[in-house]
């Protein structure tokens, strides 16, 4: 069974631009979250949603992030305007939904930004 | 806001010895999951504690859950250089979200 696929796996580009990263859920999963990390801060959640629907966005860092899912299958994280501070690499997980069931991680889109 | 510390932060290990890594919180959770992760890969499970006191083993790998849920340990007994990774603890407080550990890098030298 496919995982969970991020795209891209690398992205490295200059401050100002528009950055999108891509996540495939695992079919069937309801729940899907977007997370960030460095060495300094660890693993954080970013926002995740629940069929669809964004449940908690509590720690997008500010307005420059975005994200959205306008389907079960596909879920996007942008920001705009990038700045070098956001360097990280970004994680897409899925799950069930149920208690307790664990968190199926993608293998991370690696952002450098110039 | 819960938070989960863990200790060490980072350990460098001779193939062969024993470790044991904490992972300590003052708030109480309702899971506790283990993920380990290699680099360029994402996170992966290995394990959830659900009841307070509970130990599960995994070969080599044991884990404890405390009593009061508020904190859990990781041994491993005679470390392997495949044992090598971040492991990342998760305190699971009631909804889907996760509060993760900032982990322990553990390397093990052959």
């Amino acid at each position: 069974d496919a995982g969970v696929i991020q795209s891209p796996r690398h992205e490295v580009t200059e401050m100002g631009q528009e950055v999108t990263l891509r996540c495939k859920p695992i079919s069937g999963h309801n729940s899907l979250f977007w997370y960030r990390q460095t060495m300094m801060r660890g693993l954080e959640l970013l926002i995740y949603f629940n069929n669809n629907v964004p449940i908690d966005d509590s720690g997008m860092p500010e307005d420059r992030f975005s994200a959205k899912m306008p389907n079960a299958s596909f879920s996007t994280l942008k920001i705009q305007p990038s700045e070098p501070r956001d360097s990280a690499v970004y994680f897409c997980a899925s799950t069930s939904g149920l208690r307790n069931q664990p968190q199926h991680f993608g293998d991370g889109t690696r952002l450098s930004i110039l | 806001t819960q938070l989960l510390e863990q200790s060490p932060q980072f350990l460098s290990i001779q193939e062969g010895e024993n470790l044991t890594v904490y992972c300590n919180s003052s708030s109480v959770f309702s899971s506790l999951q283990w993920y380990r992760q290699e680099p360029g890969e994402g996170p992966v499970l290995l394990v959830t504690v659900v009841t307070g006191g509970e130990v599960k083993k995994l070969k080599r790998l044991t884990f404890q859950f405390g009593d009061a849920r508020k904190d859990s340990s990781l041994h491993i007994t005679a470390a392997q250089p495949g044992d090598t990774g971040l492991y990342l603890c998760a305190g699971e407080g009631g909804s889907e979200k996760l509060v993760f550990g900032k982990g322990t890098k553990l390397t093990v030298n052959p």
